[in-house]
This record gives structure tokens, sequence and C-alpha cells, in this order.
């Protein structure tokens, strides 16, 4: 089957870090760029982050630029979002998407989206 | 500065066709846009990519009640027969160099 499955969110202080997870399947992922975006409670959604299908590049917004860094592990099919610096405006659900198409360089519309994990930064 | 307008609320009543408008930002009038569904409580759902000639790719198991088209700056996301379960968010998506934007999203209503 294919499909995207996040993990690793929860409650979280703020200024403290957290990693999510993003475990693929049922399709071959080493040939696809992924995305993580996010959506705040109520709101409406927003791109985070994009990694090449290669991992030979990476594109953040100016939001989480600097405290936010995406990785993948092609040999396990999953891509990461290391989040630092947590503070109360990063409350969203976030989600992972594959780019469509695949294995380009360049930036294209998500065709797949994850069930998404919650993360909730609060003292 | 690429930025996509949608109406925030729509309405049609059940076997209906709707049809949501997308607005790309002036200078942006060539980008081609995809279009998602976000029901209630779930996470978005991919229905297709429109270019700016109109010609469009469906994601996978997208009904045929589903179609886009393009005119100008405007993308279009048609829904005929309208179910009750067409009852949802959707927002369209642009990219560019560095960049991918949504936009605010028009909740449907089912009447």
């Amino acid at each position: 089957q294919v499909q995207l499955l996040e993990s690793g969110g929860g409650v979280v202080q703020p200024g403290r870090s957290l990693r999510l997870s993003c475990a693929a399947s049922g399709f071959i992922f080493r040939n696809y760029g992924m995305y993580w975006a996010r959506q705040a409670p109520g709101k409406g959604l927003e791109w985070v982050a994009v990694i090449w299908y290669d991992g030979s590049n990476t594109y953040y917004a100016d939001s989480v630029k600097g405290r936010f860094t995406i990785s993948r592990d092609n040999s396990k099919n999953t891509v990461y979002l290391q989040m630092n610096s947590l503070s109360a405006q990063d409350t969203a659900v976030y989600y992972c998407a594959r780019e469509y198409g695949g294995a380009t360089y360049y930036f294209d519309a998500f065709d797949m989206w994850g069930q998404g994990t919650m993360v909730s930064v609060s003292s | 500065q690429l930025v996509l307008t949608q109406s925030p609320s729509a309405s049609a009543s059940l076997g209906a066709s709707v049809k949501l408008t997308c607005t790309l930002s002036s200078g942006h009038s060539s980008f081609s846009i995809a279009w998602h569904q976000q029901q209630p409580d779930k996470g978005p759902r991919f229905l297709l990519k429109i270019n700016s000639d109109g010609s469009h790719n469906k994601g996978g198991g997208i009904p045929d009640r589903f179609s886009g088209s393009s005119s100008g700056a405007e993308r279009y996301l048609t829904i005929s027969s309208l179910q009750s379960d067409d009852e949802s968010d959707y927002y369209c998506q642009a990219w560019g160099t560095g960049v991918v934007v949504f936009g605010g999203g028009t909740k449907l209503t089912v009447l």
C-alpha cells in the first residue's frame, strides 16, 4: 500500500527540540523529493521544507530557516524533520508529502500526503 | 511575490456542480497549480495538477466528477454531481524557485 506515516509529535516546552519522522512505503522512495508542511489549529496549510530525491539540496520557509533541518535516509525509506528552538507559533499538525512525478531538481506539486502528527509547544 | 487567492467559502446543492477559483498573483499567470481536498479532521488529499493551458492530471482514484481548467491567472476546480462527502476545505498550491505557497482555502458546503 502506497502511504506516508508520520510520527514523533507530542507536547514540548518552548525552546526545546523535537524530531519528526515520516516512513514511506509502497513506492520507490529514493526517486522522490519529499516535503514537510504544517497546519496550525484552525488555519490553512504552510510549506515548511523540501529535500531533493538524492538529498543533494534542501530549502526552507523563512519562518523555520535556521531552526529546522530536513534530512532523509533512503536505506530506511524515511524523511526527518529536526525542529530546534521551538515556540508557540510552531504548534501545528505536521504533514510529510511526496513530490509529484519524482526525481527532479525543482519544486513541484505534492501528490501524496501523510495523515499528520501533532506538535504542541507549551509550557 | 507568488500569492494565491481563494474565496473563503462556497456552497452548492447536492447533485449540482460548483466551480472553485484560485487566482495567481500578478506576473505568475503561467504557473501551474495543484488542488487538494481536506475533509474534516483528515489530512489533505491531492486532487489534480493544472497547467496554464488548462491541461490537468488527476491523482490516483480521483473520480471523473473532479476536473480542472484555466483562464489567464485563474485556475479552476469544478466538482460535478456534488455528494455530501465533497463537503471539505479545498486548497490550491503553487511553487516557484525556492518556495511553495498555498491559498487560504475555500470551505465548500453542500446544501
